[in-house]
Order: C-alpha cells, then sequence, then structure tokens
C-alpha cells in the first residue's frame, strides 16, 4: 500500500515569504507527526494530531509556525514570514494510534530560505 | 526530559567486518527503544525495537538489547555489508507521543 507522502519535495523560498508543506499519511492512521531534520542532526519533533485536533505542539518553535488538519487525514505546515534559520528537511511521519506504535516517516520535504 | 546520546561518526568499516554503534538514553519509567536508519535518499524506516528491559530487538542481522542497567541500547551487526550505509538513528518516546531521536551515526561501509 502506500506509504507517507509528502509535497513538494524541495521548496526554495525568499526570506519573509510564506510557505505550506503538505502531507498525506497512510490510509487511517489516525496519529500524525511533524519533525524538522537540519543539516547533520536528528529529527526535532514539531507537533502531533491525534484526528483533526493537535494533542501536542510544544516542539513548534514559536508562532510562525502552525499546522492544520481539518479532516483527519491530510495535514499542511504552515511557516509565515520565513528566516534562513527555517531550513531544514521537514519530516511527516503517521501511526495507527499513537502511543508507542511505530512511526511511518515521509521522504521529507527539504526547504531552504534564500 | 528524555533524552538520547549516540556515538559521533561516520562509521567506517570494511565489508563482513563488525559493527557497533553507541547508545545511552535518560528516560522516566521504562519507555521503548528504537533504531531508525536512513538509507541515502530515502525517508526513515524503523529498523528494530525492544518494549522492555532485556529485551533484544533483531532485524536484517541487526539486534540491540534494552539494558536496564546502563541504560544503553547499543546496535551491532556481525558482518557488515556495502549496502548498509546509512544513517542510523536511536530513539526513544516522551509523553506516549513524539519520539526523541539521536544527533544520529553515518555508516560508510566499503568493498
Amino acid at each position: 500500500g502506500a506509504g507517507v507522502s509528502q509535497t513538494p519535495s524541495n521548496k526554495v523560498t525568499e526570506k519573509g515569504k510564506y510557505v505550506e508543506l503538505r502531507c498525506d499519511p497512510i490510509s487511517g492512521h489516525t496519529a500524525l507527526y511533524w519533525y524538522r531534520q537540519s543539516l547533520g542532526q536528528g529529527p526535532e519533533f514539531l507537533i502531533y494530531f491525534q484526528g483533526t485536533g493537535a494533542a501536542d505542539d510544544s516542539g513548534l518553535p514559536n508562532d510562525r509556525f502552525f499546522a492544520v488538519r481539518p479532516e483527519g487525514s491530510v495535514s499542511t505546515l504552515k511557516i509565515q514570514r520565513t528566516e534562513r534559520g527555517d531550513s531544514a528537511v521537514y519530516l511527516c511521519a503517521s501511526s495507527p494510534s499513537g502511543s508507542y506504535n511505530e512511526q511511518f516517516f515521509g521522504p521529507g520535504t527539504r526547504l531552504t530560505v534564500l | 526530559g528524555n533524552s538520547v546520546t549516540q556515538m559521533e561518526g561516520p562509521v567506517t568499516l570494511s565489508e563482513e567486518a563488525f559493527l557497533t554503534i553507541n547508545c545511552t538514553y535518560t528516560a522516566t519509567g521504562y519507555p521503548s527503544l528504537f533504531w531508525y536508519v536512513q538509507y541515502p535518499g530515502e525517508g526513515l524506516q524503523l529498523l528494530l525495537k525492544a518494549t522492555k528491559a532485556d529485551d533484544k530487538g533483531s532485524n536484517k542481522g541487526f539486534e540491540a538489547t534494552y539494558r536496564k542497567e546502563t541504560t544503553s541500547f547499543h546496535l551491532e551487526k556481525g558482518s557488515v555489508q556495502v549496502s548498509d550505509s546509512a544513517v542510523y538513528f536511536c530513539a526513544l518516546p516522551e509523553n506516549t507521543d513524539k519520539l526523541i531521536f539521536g544527533t544520529g551515526t553515518r555508516l560508510q561501509v566499503f568493498p
């Protein structure tokens, strides 16, 4: 079956612009996660959805970052007024129900802010 | 909060050599422990896991034992192949949802 997909695979933008990154989880997975991976580092947690609601958004670095999952499936990570420090690979993962289940990762979106 | 410390890479080995990648953790309670692998050009995928103390996770010839006494979960393989070249991440959950990852260890295997 299809795995987690993310679009676009690469995004180049200019400082100050707005970007949206999309994640399509595995069908039927109720838990969805966003992580950010900087060069040479492990993924860092951003936000976790259980269904439509954000159950834990403690990893969002500031109020420029926002994520939604309006129908409990596809999720969009939105970044306003991008900064060069936002450049990273943004990873999405899903799992059947959260709570220690294996997380299945997408290929990521590489964001470059010039 | 929970944390993970991994040995720094890159680890460079010849084919058929023995591999150890060290991982130690700090955690509240006894969470499950994971090794994820990221092959070149691919997404992260679960390699193996252990859910309680003294459990041994294994997959594709890799093994790791959950050692409560030493708070460790070292990854081992008896004979590495060129196709094992990848970045390996040790991870554990926090608050039953998010995963906390180590910084990753790059393994390069040469024929």
